[in-house]
């Protein structure tokens, strides 16, 4: 069964700094893996999406990265901003059909200005 | 802008009154559409994969006679919780994928702030 874990829980960093968002899973066999911001009471909106044979993708500040054989996704944001703040998501997807979403508890960033 | 629209964003119901949520994909078609349910504090957890034209598949341990799915065309599906209780208050969120070329992307609604009183 896949599972998926992220550390940390939570995040507290003032405006500026560098961080790194942490994603684990325990099945490698994964189509893609995906990261997602979550405002309160929002829904989801899709960050950056990686392919299975891909390892990073960017997107502005956003960097993902991808090791699937250790079942690792680091999701590094430069430059932070207090309108980061936000709950972060991976999720990891095992077949390219149906949705099959394995979803990690996600990372509460607040970034203080 | 948004792919996917969910509606509504919030819904107040008295107990064992029924509600019904949509799911709209937007600039695409969706055979297939998705509903999760999220705690406070906690992830999205898969409930159900809505079906253009046919049954809905259910994750074990959903009802599916209390959470009817309906994907009566390719841009809409909906949910309706039926006899509602407070327990079956949460956050609902529906998603659907896009293709483009052999890439699929899931996009998600802004989620449906269900209160069961």
């Amino acid at each position: 069964k896949q599972e998926v874990t992220q550390i940390p829980a939570a995040l507290s960093v003032p405006e500026g700094e560098n961080l790194v968002l942490n994603c684990s899973f325990t099945d490698s066999a994964i189509y893609n893996l995906q990261w997602f911001r979550q405002d309160p009471g929002k829904g989801l909106t899709s960050l950056l999406l990686i392919q299975s044979s891909q390892r990073e993708q960017t997107s502005g500040r956003l960097n993902a990265s991808l090791d699937k054989s250790s079942g690792r996704s680091t999701l590094y944001i430069a430059a932070s901003q207090p309108g980061d703040s936000a709950t972060y998501l991976c999720a990891v997807r095992r077949q390219n059909y149906g949705q099959n979403f394995v979803f990690g508890p996600g990372t509460r960033l607040s970034v203080l200005p | 802008g948004a792919v996917v629209s969910q509606h509504p964003s919030r819904v107040i119901c008295k107990s064992g009154t029924s509600v019904k949520i949509e799911c709209r994909s937007l600039d695409f078609q969706a055979t297939t559409m998705f509903w999760y349910r999220q705690f406070p504090k906690q992830s999205l957890m898969l409930m159900a994969t809505s079906n253009e034209g046919s049954k809905a598949t259910y994750e074990q341990g959903v009802e599916k006679d209390k959470f009817l799915i309906n994907h009566a065309s390719l841009t809409l599906s909906t949910l309706t919780v039926t006899s509602a209780h407070p327990e079956d208050s949460s956050f609902y969120i529906c998603s659907a994928t896009r293709s483009t070329g052999q890439n699929t992307e899931a996009f998600f609604g802004q989620g449906t702030r269900l209160t069961v009183v």
